[in-house]
């Protein structure tokens, strides 16, 4: 593998289910993000973790609740979801260095539909 | 805070005709400048990029050029194909990344 993967591609879930979204970098990369991506809408930045520390939370509801575990993999645990929150999520990486966080490589994103 | 405007969409162009589209932002000191594309069912991809003034980021026959003194960053390209359509984002790295709305072009045959 190379690159950003993201599992699954695609999820429904009810509104009860507990469900969990997976994203590894194969880049060495030392960031890696959550955004939400919906329709007609901009990117909205979710969560970021640098060296493995959360380090942004954009007011994110907390039937997100994001996971870390080491510097290649990164999980979005998802909880009691309403329907608005159909939409595509994309996981990106990208490397911090002295002069700040270079560009972001992004994994194809989950397909989550909300019943 | 920093930010990127982009053009709205959608565009719609023939095969072989010319594609600009622009982008302008607002940013404190020097930031790095990129362009995205978004395949259908696919994530983003790194198109090109420009790290500081008068630079040109080119590829795949797509150029932007980084204008400071106009705060732009406009995207061309001289003749598109039908293999180009997709969404087109803008965006901007200081601090952070903050990305454009997105601009959807569609080539028609």
């Amino acid at each position: 593998e190379t690159g950003v993967t993201q599992t699954p591609r695609h999820l429904v879930m009810g509104m009860t289910n507990k469900k969990s979204l997976k994203c590894e970098q194969h880049l060495g990369h030392n960031a890696m993000y959550w955004y939400k991506q919906s329709a007609k809408k901009p990117l909205e930045l979710m969560f970021v973790y640098s060296l493995e520390e959360r380090v942004e939370n954009n007011s994110v509801p907390s039937r997100f609740s994001p996971e870390c575990p080491n510097s290649s993999h990164l999980f979005l645990h998802l909880h009691t979801l309403q329907p608005e929150d159909s939409a595509l999520y994309l996981c990106a990486s990208s490397q911090l260095s002295s002069g700040g966080y270079n560009e972001q490589f992004f994994g194809p994103g989950t397909r989550l539909t909300v019943l | 805070g920093d930010s990127v405007t982009q053009m709205e969409g959608p565009v719609t162009l023939s095969e072989e005709a010319f594609l600009t589209i622009n982008c302008t932002y607002t940013a404190t000191g020097y930031p790095s400048l990129f362009w995205y594309v978004q395949y259908p069912g696919e994530g983003l991809q790194l198109l090109l990029k420009a790290t500081k003034a008068d630079d040109k980021g080119s590829n795949k026959g797509f150029e932007a050029t980084y204008r400071k003194e106009t705060t732009s960053f406009h995207l061309e390209k001289g003749s598109v194909q039908v293999s180009d359509s997709a969404v087109y984002f803008c965006a901007l790295r200081s601090d952070d990344m903050r990305f454009g709305a997105g601009t959807r072009l569609t080539v028609k045959p």
